[in-house]
């Protein structure tokens, strides 16, 4: 398996832009996370789908940010618009399930960077 | 709310040294426990986790940690370290009850081992 597939790996915008990151989770896993990695705030979860459902979006930072979840096979979140403080790097990441004994694998990332 | 605390941010051994890096976590009830590990360049991947049974857990690389429920504490070790361990751990846990599949990642700490 080529494990979770994220692009782009590298995106660099304008503040105000519209910015989309796109992943593909592992086949057959049913759980989806969407991360964000910063010096200051380290790791957050910002959502997170079970079956395509987004069951948790507590973490999303306010309603510039969305997930969609159309298939099993794919997820975007997106940024609507941009600003310099979500530059960051975005960390998709898959589970078989929902379970918390199931292990998440991460995907390489998003380095975002909003001028 | 639920919170993860690395002590150690940033650690610089030479290879052979021993490594232990603290965690310790705020939740009183259940939890599942997680030690990833970061390479340079690469992404997130796990080391070991810990969900019930013996709470001296072995993991891949060498690598081993040990739960201590009386002092919340997760923390990883490794008898004598190498050069490729240079890279940045996360400890994370998953509370039980709640929020199922929400991981709660700490800060992370560098780890830097000079050859």
């Amino acid at each position: 398996d080529a494990g979770v597939i994220q692009s782009p790996r590298h995106e660099v915008t304008e503040m105000g832009q519209e910015v989309t990151l796109r992943c593909k989770p592992i086949s057959g896993h049913n759980s989806l996370f969407w991360y964000r990695q910063t010096m200051m705030r380290g790791l957050e979860l910002l959502i997170y789908f079970n079956n395509n459902v987004p069951i948790d979006d507590s973490g999303m930072p306010e309603d510039r940010f969305s997930a969609k979840m159309p298939n099993a096979s794919f997820s975007t979140l997106k940024i609507q618009p941009s600003e310099p403080r979500d530059s960051a790097v975005y960390f998709c990441a898959s589970s078989l399930g929902q379970h918390t004994t199931d292990t998440q694998y991460f995907g390489p990332g998003t380095r975002l960077t909003v001028l | 709310a639920q919170s993860v605390s690395q002590h150690n941010h940033h650690v610089i051994l030479s290879e052979a040294a021993s490594l232990e890096l603290g965690c310790n976590y705020s939740y009183g009830g259940t939890v599942n426990l997680f030690w990833y590990v970061q390479y340079p360049g690469q992404h997130l991947q796990l080391l070991l986790k810990y969900f019930s049974g013996d709470p001296l857990v072995k993991g891949i690389k060498g690598f081993e940690a040990e739960f201590i429920k009386s002092k919340f504490s997760f923390n990883l070790r490794k008898p004598s370290v190498q050069w490729s361990d240079t890279a940045e751990y996360f400890c994370a846990v998953n509370a039980l009850s709640g929020n199922t599949g929400k991981l709660i990642f700490g800060q992370g700490t560098t780890l830097q081992v000079k050859p």
